[in-house]
């Protein structure tokens, strides 16, 4: 079956980084995304990897190593609004997404 | 409009009832989904559409309908609801047609309690 791990939740100090990691199994992969979600709103696009590596943008990056079926979200300088679930999902051969539980990150002042 | 809109923004429903969540996009993307999201579980994919006139079946469709009569708009039908349909519905778009990878954009969600 497919499978997306990712911690149920994380906390984190205002002004320190943070990664939050995300393991997948599925069927052929086309690209990882991570999602943010605010509570009570809907998922917003952060980042999309297709290629090993990192991906920088502003205070988030997301890395991806495809032989290891491993991605991470890392989020420096961290600011109260950072506060949220973040989602990591898999385009996988049939480009479905199949989406992680989420992590949810509180940050504590 | 700008975006996806989704009505209602939630509701209450006796089991048994019948009932059309809306959704509409103004941004001409080929492609609609709808999810549930469950506490818990990851975003679960119910029906899907990759361009007007089509439409697939998700990872969880059993108990829902859709139709694609145009580009904007993305109906869900429950035909009779249950209480484990008792969720966040969220419809999204993207410029694909199922074959690339762009991203998906969301509606901002109805909540639906079935009692």
């Amino acid at each position: 079956g497919q499978n997306i791990d990712q911690p149920t939740e994380m906390t984190a100090t205002e002004g320190a980084i943070v990664q939050i990691n995300c393991t997948y199994q599925t069927s052929g992969f086309n690209g990882l995304f991570w999602y943010q979600q605010h509570a009570g709103e809907a998922p917003t696009f952060l980042s999309y990897n297709v290629l090993d590596g990192l991906e920088e943008k502003g205070r988030f990056s997301s890395f991806l190593s495809r032989s290891k079926g491993y991605s991470y979200l890392l989020l420096k300088e961290l600011q109260m609004k950072d506060s949220a679930s973040y989602l990591c999902a898999v385009l996988d051969s049939n480009y479905q997404l199949i989406w992680g539980a989420g992590t949810k990150l509180i940050i504590k002042p | 409009i700008a975006g996806i809109t989704q009505a209602p923004t939630s509701q209450i429903l006796a089991a048994g009832r019948r009932m059309t969540l809306r959704c509409t996009q103004d941004m001409r993307h080929n492609a609609m989904y709808w999810y549930r999201q469950d506490l818990g579980l990851g975003l679960r994919l119910i029906h899907y559409s990759n361009t007007a006139g089509t439409t697939g079946k998700g990872e969880v469709p059993d108990g829902y309908s859709v139709s694609r009569a145009n580009t904007d708009d993305f109906p869900l039908t429950l035909a009779s609801a249950v209480p484990s349909q008792t969720s966040v519905y969220f419809c999204a778009s993207s410029d694909s047609q199922g074959f690339g990878t762009d991203t998906q954009y969301f509606g901002p969600g109805t909540r639906l309690t079935v009692l």
